[in-house]
C-alpha cells in the first residue's frame, strides 16, 4: 500500500531555534498533504492543508508565520517550526492524498515527536 | 462545529475477548464516519468507514454501524488477537470536502 514517511521521528531542540520536519510519499504522488498536531490525550488537530505548488491553507488559530509549510514537489512537504518554544512541543503528523483535496484517501506518516527545551 | 467523542483508554483485554470501543459524534447534516488504527511505530491506517445511516463498515473482523438515531459508530470485534494491539481513532468528515475531525484515540492492549 501507499507509504508516507516522516523525518525525523523525534527531535529535541532549544527554545528559539527552528526545526524542519519532512513528510515524503514514498511510492505515490501526493497532490495534497495535510499537517496535524496532537497533544497528549487530545485529538489530532488539522493545522494546514497544502497542495503541490501553491500556498498552504491554514486552519483558524494556526500561525502561518510560525509554522511554515512548503510543498514544492509531489512527494515532499516540509513543516518548519520557527523560533520554537516549549508550548510548541507536540506530536506532528502528516498525511498525503492522491486526489486533490480529498480526505477519504489520506495516508498517514508515523509522526514526529518535537520537544522544545 | 463537528466533534467526536470516543471511549477513553487504555483498554486491556485477553485474547479472544469481545471488543467494543464506543464512539459518538456531533455534526451538522450527514457526515461520513471512519475508524483509523495506528500500530506501534506506524502511521494511521484507515480500518473501515461508513458514508450513510445504517451502513456497516467492516475489515479484518472489525465492524461498525452508522447509527444516526444515536449518533454513534461503535467499533466491535468478536474475538481479538494480540496483533490487534494498537491505538484506534474514530473520525468524521462533514459534507463536501471538509477536513477530518478525530477523537482522542483509544489504546488497546491484548494480552495472551
Amino acid at each position: 500500500g501507499a507509504v508516507v514517511s516522516q523525518h525525523p521521528s523525534r527531535v529535541i531542540c532549544k527554545s528559539g531555534t527552528s526545526v524542519k520536519i519532512e513528510c515524503r510519499s514514498l511510492d505515490f504522488q501526493a497532490t495534497t498533504m495535510f499537517w496535524y498536531r496532537q497533544f497528549p490525550k487530545k485529538s489530532l488537530m488539522l493545522m494546514a492543508t497544502s497542495n503541490e505548488g501553491s500556498k498552504a491553507t491554514y486552519e483558524q488559530g494556526v500561525e502561518k508565520d510560525k509554522f511554515l509549510i512548503n510543498h514544492a514537489s509531489l512527494t515532499l512537504s516540509t513543516l518548519t517550526v520557527t523560533s520554537a518554544h516549549p508550548e510548541d512541543s507536540s506530536f506532528y503528523i502528516c498525511s498525503a492524498s492522491t486526489i486533490a483535496g480529498s480526505t477519504d484517501t489520506q495516508y498517514f506518516g508515523p509522526g514526529t515527536r518535537l520537544t522544545v527545551l | 462545529g463537528n466533534s467526536v467523542t470516543q471511549m477513553e483508554g487504555p483498554v486491556t483485554l485477553s485474547e479472544e475477548a469481545f471488543l467494543t470501543i464506543n464512539c459518538t459524534y456531533t455534526a451538522t447534516g450527514y457526515p461520513s464516519l471512519f475508524w483509523y488504527v495506528q500500530y506501534p511505530g506506524e502511521g494511521l491506517q484507515l480500518l473501515l468507514k461508513a458514508t450513510k445511516a445504517d451502513d456497516k463498515g467492516s475489515n479484518k473482523g472489525f465492524e461498525a454501524t452508522y447509527r444516526k438515531e444515536t449518533t454513534s459508530f461503535h467499533l466491535e470485534k468478536g474475538s481479538v488477537q494480540v496483533s490487534d494491539s494498537a491505538v484506534y481513532f474514530c473520525a468524521l468528515k462533514g459534507l463536501g470536502n471538509e477536513k477530518l475531525t478525530f477523537g482522542t484515540g483509544t489504546r488497546l492492549t491484548i494480552i495472551p
